[in-house]
């Protein structure tokens, strides 16, 4: 089964200053997608930044970016100039793409970093 | 386009008491799934459909049901309500497409006392 890891459970920022947000994840599959959500107080899950496993290149949002780094199941998230609306809870996710496995379609989602922005 | 309608936004039950989550989509989503929201542990799989009359289990169903009539309407059925489910569920839905984002709803959240 896979499993996604997100090691810190707070992070903080200052306004218009630059954050990365750890994620790394554990699967035998190569063909798969990866997410970040974004959870603000409201409670609604926003997609943030999508990647497909067989892209070499980062996938890139506005002022949101990734660092995929696939033999190093490695999937951080980039935030530059940072706002104070980009404070929320983050969620990391994992969705294999290999029709025929029991793990196809499902999201398995990572323990969430909770972001603040100081002004 | 109102996307994914979870109802109710809030419900408190006595332990024992079943009850039915209701989440319904307008954009014609194949895929449908619930999932549950408790601290430090993210959002886990608790029920999952690819269509009208399909369903399969996720990583933690136990205690729930569910069943899928129609294309839109996907409700979460809790048979005898316990504290260990006092949690935030989601409803959401997405196309069949290898990369389709999925829609959340609002969530609810239920609190077993």
């Amino acid at each position: 089964a896979q499993t996604v890891t997100q090691s810190q459970p707070e992070m903080s920022v200052q306004e218009a200053e630059t954050v990365t947000l750890s994620c790394t994840y554990d699967t035998s599959e190569s063909d798969y997608y990866l997410f970040w959500y974004k959870q603000p107080p409201s409670r609604q899950m926003i997609l943030v930044i999508r990647q497909e496993a067989y892209k070499q290149q980062n996938a890139t949002e506005n002022r949101f970016s990734v660092n995929f780094q696939k033999a190093a199941k490695s999937f951080s998230l980039k935030i530059s100039d940072s706002q104070l609306g980009d404070a929320a809870m983050y969620f990391c996710a994992y969705r294999s793409a290999s029709s025929g496995g029991t793990s196809y379609g499902k999201l398995t989602f990572g323990q969430g970093t909770i972001l603040t922005v100081h002004p | 386009n109102a996307g994914v309608t979870q109802t109710p936004k809030f419900q408190v039950l006595k332990t024992g008491q079943s009850m039915t989550l209701q989440c319904a989509q307008d954009m014609n989503h194949e895929y449908m799934s619930w999932y549950r929201q408790d601290p430090g542990m993210g959002l886990r799989l608790i029920h999952y459909s690819v269509g009208a009359g399909i369903t399969d289990q996720g990583e933690v169903p136990n205690g729930y049901n569910v069943s899928r009539s129609t294309t839109e309407d996907f409700p979460l059925r809790l048979l005898s309500a316990a504290p260990s489910q006092t949690s935030v569920y989601f409803c959401a839905s997405r196309t069949r497409d290898r990369g389709a984002e999925a829609f959340f709803g609002q969530g609810t959240r239920l609190t077993v006392v």
